[in-house]
């Protein structure tokens, strides 16, 4: 069964950093592409990131792009997000999700998710 | 990155149809046949229902199917049951990113 277990969440002041991590167990992690997601307390869902399942190509929304920075371990099942220079608009829950494919095109199973929240 | 278009709120009575909109454009759902949909219920998890456009993953009823039709892909529901009512949001790959839909509540009536 696909497990995807995030942790790393927590309250931040703004401009601090939070590295969230995801355990992935069930399936063959270094063959697919891992995605994270937010949802902003009673708001929709907002695509943060993509990895590939071999890091070679790396994608991030414009909100985030050179705050945040995604990677994966394959030897340890393990993804993961570094977020500097936190804000307040980053407030959320993040979801780790893993692909339908090696690509980054269609997040398919999701964790529970980690609550982020920025304030002083 | 603008979010992807979805009706707010869409509803139907038990054993009717709901179809679900999805707009974008030519640099996202036009241009990819990775349009995804998924469910959410209150306080969970998103699902994944289908990908790929009409691709439906094992498990998910055949009563949802997804079509696309030049930059506006759709979700249909046929023989709406009571817990299909959730919310529902599309995913498009954009070339460099991925967008969702702001989302659209289905109401069984």
């Amino acid at each position: 069964e696909v497990q995807l277990v995030e942790s790393g969440g927590g309250l931040v002041q703004p401009g601090r950093s939070l590295r969230l991590s995801c355990a992935a167990s069930g399936f063959s992690f270094d063959d697919y592409a891992m995605h994270w997601v937010r949802q902003a307390p009673g708001k929709g869902l907002e695509w943060v990131s993509g990895i590939s399942w071999n890091s070679d190509s790396i994608d991030y929304a414009d909100s985030v792009k050179g705050r945040f920075t995604i990677s994966r371990d394959n030897a340890k099942n393990s993804l993961y997000l570094q977020m500097n220079s936190l804000r307040a608009e980053d407030t959320a829950l993040y979801y780790c999700a893993k692909d339908v494919g090696r690509r980054a095109y269609s997040p398919d199973r999701w964790g529970q998710g980690s609550l982020v929240t920025v304030s002083s | 990155q603008s979010a992807l278009t979805q009706p707010r709120s869409v509803s139907g009575s038990p054993g009717q149809s709901v179809t679900i909109s999805c707009t974008g454009t030519s640099s996202d759902v036009g241009g990819y046949k990775f349009v995804s949909w998924y469910q959410q219920h209150p306080g969970k998890a998103p699902k994944l229902m289908i990908y790929d456009v009409s691709k439906r993953p094992s498990g998910v009823p055949d009563r949802f199917s997804g079509s696309k039709s030049g930059n506006t892909a759709s979700l249909t529901i046929s023989g709406l049951q009571a817990e299909d009512e959730s919310d529902y949001y599309c995913c498009s790959y954009a070339g460099s990113y991925n967008l969702f839909g702001g989302g659209t509540k289905v109401t069984v009536l």
